[in-house]
C-alpha cells in the first residue's frame, strides 16, 4: 500500500495494558505527527519527529510514549491508558523541508477503545 | 494564541444550492491556511490551501486578513460533496508545520 498506513486500524484494551500503534509512510518523507482526533475536540496535535527526533510534544501525559526508529516509522506505545484516552489516533507525514509549509498526508486512523 | 474557529458543526443544504463553510484564526505573524475534507470512511485529506489559490472540486476559499477569515465556497453543491471539512492554520518552525485544526464542519448536501 502506498502512502501512509496504520496497524492496527481498530483496538480495544484495558486500562493495565500495554498495546503499540504503528505508522508507516511511503512517501520519502522526513517528518511524522502523532494526532488525537476525540468527539468532543478538535484535532488535536501529540507529537511530532523531525528527521527522527522529537521536536514536539504537545504537554501529553506520559502513559503516551511516541518512537521513531527511522524516517518512515513512528510508533505510538500506550500503557495504562484512561477510558477518555479512547479516540481515533492519526499519524501523518509531510516532506519536512525548510522555508515551507509543506501537505501533510494522513494515515486512515487507529480506533482505540480503552475499557 | 493560535486559534481556528469553525463556528457551525452542520451545513446542511440541498443539492445546486450554495455553500459558505466559515472559518475564523487568530494568529500572530502570517497565516498560512488549508482547507481538509473527510469523506465518510475515508482518510482525512488535503482539500485546498490559501497559497496556491486554485478552485479544488468547485471548492475556493480566500484569505481575508483584514477579517481572519478563510472561508470555503461553492456556488452549486453536490451530493458527493457531503463530508466533514476541517479548516487547519500552519505555523512552521523547526523544519516542520504544526497545524492547528479547528473543530469541523459536516457538510450535508441533500437531493
Amino acid at each position: 500500500e502506498t502512502g501512509v498506513t496504520q496497524t492496527p486500524r481498530h483496538l480495544v484494551m484495558g486500562m493495565t495494558n500495554k498495546k503499540s500503534l504503528k505508522c508507516e509512510q511511503h512517501l520519502g518523507h522526513n517528518a511524522m505527527y502523532w494526532y488525537k482526533q476525540s468527539a468532543k475536540k478538535p484535532l488535536e496535535l501529540m507529537f511530532v519527529y523531525s528527521l527522527e527526533e522529537r521536536v514536539e510534544n504537545n504537554s501529553v501525559p506520559s502513559r503516551f510514549s511516541p518512537e521513531c526508529p527511522n524516517s518512515s516509522h513512528l510508533f505510538l506505545h500506550l500503557h495504562t491508558l484512561q477510558p477518555e484516552d479512547s479516540a481515533l489516533y492519526l499519524c501523518a507525514s509531510s516532506q519536512g523541508a525548510s522555508g515551507y509549509t509543506d501537505t501533510q498526508y494522513f494515515g486512515p486512523g487507529t480506533r482505540l477503545t480503552v475499557l | 494564541a493560535q486559534r481556528v474557529t469553525q463556528p457551525e458543526k452542520l451545513l446542511s443544504v440541498f443539492k445546486g444550492a450554495p455553500v459558505e463553510l466559515k472559518c475564523n484564526y487568530s494568529y500572530s505573524g502570517s497565516p498560512e491556511l488549508f482547507w481538509y475534507v473527510q469523506y465518510s470512511r475515508q482518510r482525512l485529506q488535503l482539500l485546498l490551501r490559501h497559497i496556491s489559490r486554485e478552485s479544488i472540486k468547485g471548492f475556493t476559499a480566500d484569505l481575508n486578513k483584514g477579517e481572519t477569515s478563510f472561508h470555503l465556497k461553492k456556488p452549486f453543491a453536490q451530493e458527493e460533496d457531503s463530508a466533514m471539512y476541517y479548516c487547519a492554520l500552519s505555523s512552521f518552525s523547526g523544519g516542520y508545520n504544526k497545524l492547528i485544526f479547528g473543530a469541523g464542519t459536516r457538510l450535508a448536501v441533500h437531493p
